[in-house]
C-alpha cells in the first residue's frame, strides 16, 4: 500500500515564475492538505481540499491556489514566486477530519 | 490569535528519560497531536489526545489536561535515533473545516 507520494522532490525557480508541485494520497484517503514549512520552523497551514473544493484556508495569499482531482489527488500552484516562498512543501493526506500522513514533501529553492 | 509554545531545544542522554511541554492558545481544540521529524524527512505521527489523561505507545507516552490548555511528551529509554525535531499541532475547527495549528517544534538531540 503507497503512501502519500510528491512530486518533484526538489525544484528550483526563478522570481516571478510558477510552479505546480503535485500529491497523490495515501490509497483510501480523501482529503488533502498543504503545508508550507520553512528551514527551522513548524509546518504552516496552506489549505485543505475535500470532495474537490477547498475547504480551509491559511493566511497565504491569492498567488497560492490548489485543486483536486476525482481521485483524490492534489495539486498546489504558486505564482509569481518571491525568494520567501523558498520551503518544503508538505502534503498530508487523512480519511476525513482523522489523522494525517505526510508526503516526503517538494523542496522549493527561489533565485 | 492562536499559538502553541514548546521549548526549541532539549538534550539529554541514550536510556534517559525526557518531557516537551507545550501549552497552548487556539480556539474551538478538539485535541492535541504530536509528530516525530527527523532532519529532511516528513513528520510522522507519533500520538494523539482528545481527552485528559496519558496516553501511552511503547517508549512514547502524551499527556493532555484541557482545563490548563497544557500538554505533554513523555520519552522513555532514548536511544539515539529519537534525535529529531517534535512538533505539537492542536485540532481546531470542525467536521470538514478542522485542521492542525502546529507549534514551532522542539530539537531533541540524544547524546552517547
Amino acid at each position: 500500500d503507497a503512501g502519500v507520494t510528491q512530486s518533484p522532490t526538489h525544484l528550483i525557480k526563478t522570481r516571478g515564475q510558477q510552479v505546480t508541485l503535485r500529491c497523490s494520497p495515501k490509497s483510501g484517503h480523501d482529503t488533502v492538505s498543504w503545508y508550507q514549512q520553512a528551514l527551522g520552523q513548524g509546518p504552516q497551514f496552506i489549505f485543505q481540499y475535500y470532495e474537490e473544493e477547498e475547504r480551509q484556508r491559511g493566511n497565504f495569499p491569492d498567488r497560492f491556489s490548489g485543486h483536486q482531482f476525482p481521485n483524490y489527488s492534489s495539486e498546489l500552484n504558486v505564482n509569481a514566486l518571491l525568494l520567501g516562498d523558498s520551503a518544503l512543501y508538505l502534503c498530508a493526506s487523512s480519511l476525513a477530519q482523522n489523522e494525517q500522513y505526510f508526503g516526503p514533501g517538494t523542496r522549493l529553492t527561489v533565485t | 490569535g492562536q499559538s502553541l509554545e514548546q521549548p526549541s531545544e532539549v538534550t539529554a542522554v541514550e536510556g534517559a528519560i525526557v518531557q516537551i511541554n507545550c501549552t497552548y492558545q487556539t480556539s474551538g481544540f478538539y485535541g492535541l497531536s504530536w509528530y516525530q521529524q527527523h532532519d529532511g524527512g516528513a513528520p510522522t505521527f507519533l500520538s494523539y489526545n482528545g481527552l485528559d489523561g496519558l496516553e501511552e505507545t511503547g517508549r512514547f507516552s502524551s499527556f493532555l489536561s484541557r482545563s490548563d490548555s497544557y500538554g505533554y511528551l513523555l520519552l522513555q529509554e532514548l536511544q539515539m535515533k529519537d534525535s529529531a525535531s517534535y512538533f505539537c499541532a492542536v485540532r481546531v475547527g470542525a467536521g470538514n473545516n478542522r485542521k492542525l495549528i502546529w507549534g514551532l517544534g522542539t530539537s531533541l538531540a540524544v547524546n552517547p
